[in-house]
C-alpha cells in the first residue's frame, strides 16, 4: 500500500501559460500532502504543505500566487504553476501522509516541467 | 540553512559488502528520522525510519542507527546489491505534530559488481 501517483509525468509548455499537476493517493487517505521541487543534483526543497479542505501553507520564498495549491479531497491535491517562465522549469514531486499515520511521507513519481 | 547534512556526496561499494551512509543534523528539536532511496527521474521511496526514543531500527538488509547526543545517524545496507545503486536521502521531522521533512543533499551510492 501507500501508492502515490502524479500526472502528467512530464510537460512542456510555453512561457506565460499555466500548467496543472495532479497528485493522487491511490490506496489511502492523505490528510496532508506536500509539494517539493528538485533542481538537478540538489535536494528536495519543500514548497508547501496542504491539508484537505484548508489553505496551503507555503514555505518562505515560495510565491503563493504563482504556485496555486488545492487539496480538494483526501486523495487529490493539485499544483498549478501560473504564468510559467523558463526559471520555473524543474522536477516537481508531491508526497502524501496517511491520515492517523506516522511521519512517513509517500512520494509520487514526479513531474518534469519544461517551460520554453 | 541546511539543518540536515549528508557530507559524503558519493559512495562506491563492492557488491556483497556493507554500505554505510552518514547523516548529521543541527536542530535538536528533530524527533523522527527517515531514509529514502531515489532513482533518477522518480520520486523517493521510503526505506526505513527511527524515532528519537530508539537508537537502532532494523528492517531486512537496512539498519538505521541514531546517536542523539552526537546528532548523527547512519544507514547500513548489508549486503549491498547492484539494485541498491541510487541516491539516498536522509530526512528529519520536528515531531509533535510537525510533519514537514527537512532533507539532506543526498548520497549517491554505486554498487560495483
Amino acid at each position: 500500500g501507500a501508492v502515490v501517483s502524479q500526472h502528467p509525468s512530464w510537460v512542456i509548455c510555453k512561457s506565460g501559460t499555466s500548467v496543472k499537476i495532479e497528485c493522487r493517493s491511490l490506496d489511502f487517505q492523505a490528510t496532508t500532502m506536500f509539494w517539493y521541487r528538485q533542481f538537478p543534483k540538489q535536494s528536495l526543497m519543500l514548497m508547501a504543505t496542504s491539508n484537505e479542505g484548508s489553505k496551503a501553507t507555503y514555505e518562505q520564498g515560495v510565491e503563493k500566487d504563482k504556485f496555486l495549491i488545492n487539496h480538494a479531497s483526501l486523495t487529490l491535491s493539485t499544483l498549478t504553476v501560473t504564468s510559467a517562465h523558463p526559471e520555473d522549469s524543474s522536477f516537481y514531486i508531491c508526497s502524501a501522509r496517511r491520515g492517523g499515520g506516522g511521519y512517513e511521507q509517500y512520494f509520487g513519481p514526479g513531474t518534469r516541467l519544461t517551460v520554453t | 540553512d541546511q539543518q540536515v547534512k549528508q557530507n559524503s556526496p558519493s559512495l562506491s561499494v563492492q557488491e556483497g559488502r556493507i554500505s554505510i551512509l552518514n547523516c548529521d543534523y543541527t536542530n535538536s528539536m528533530f524527533d523522527y528520522f527517515l531514509w529514502y532511496k531515489k532513482y533518477p527521474a522518480e520520486g523517493p521511496t521510503f526505506l526505513i525510519s527511527i524515532s528519537s526514543i530508539k537508537d537502532k531500527n532494523e528492517d531486512g538488509r537496512f539498519t538505521v542507527f541514531l546517536n542523539k547526543s552526537a546528532k548523527h545517524l547512519s544507514l547500513h545496507i548489508v549486503p549491498s546489491q547492484p539494485g541498491d545503486s541510487a541516491v539516498y536521502f536522509c530526512a528529519a521531522s520536528g515531531g509533535a505534530g510537525d510533519y514537514k521533512l527537512s532533507f539532506g543533499a543526498g548520497t549517491t551510492v554505486t554498487v560495483r559488481a
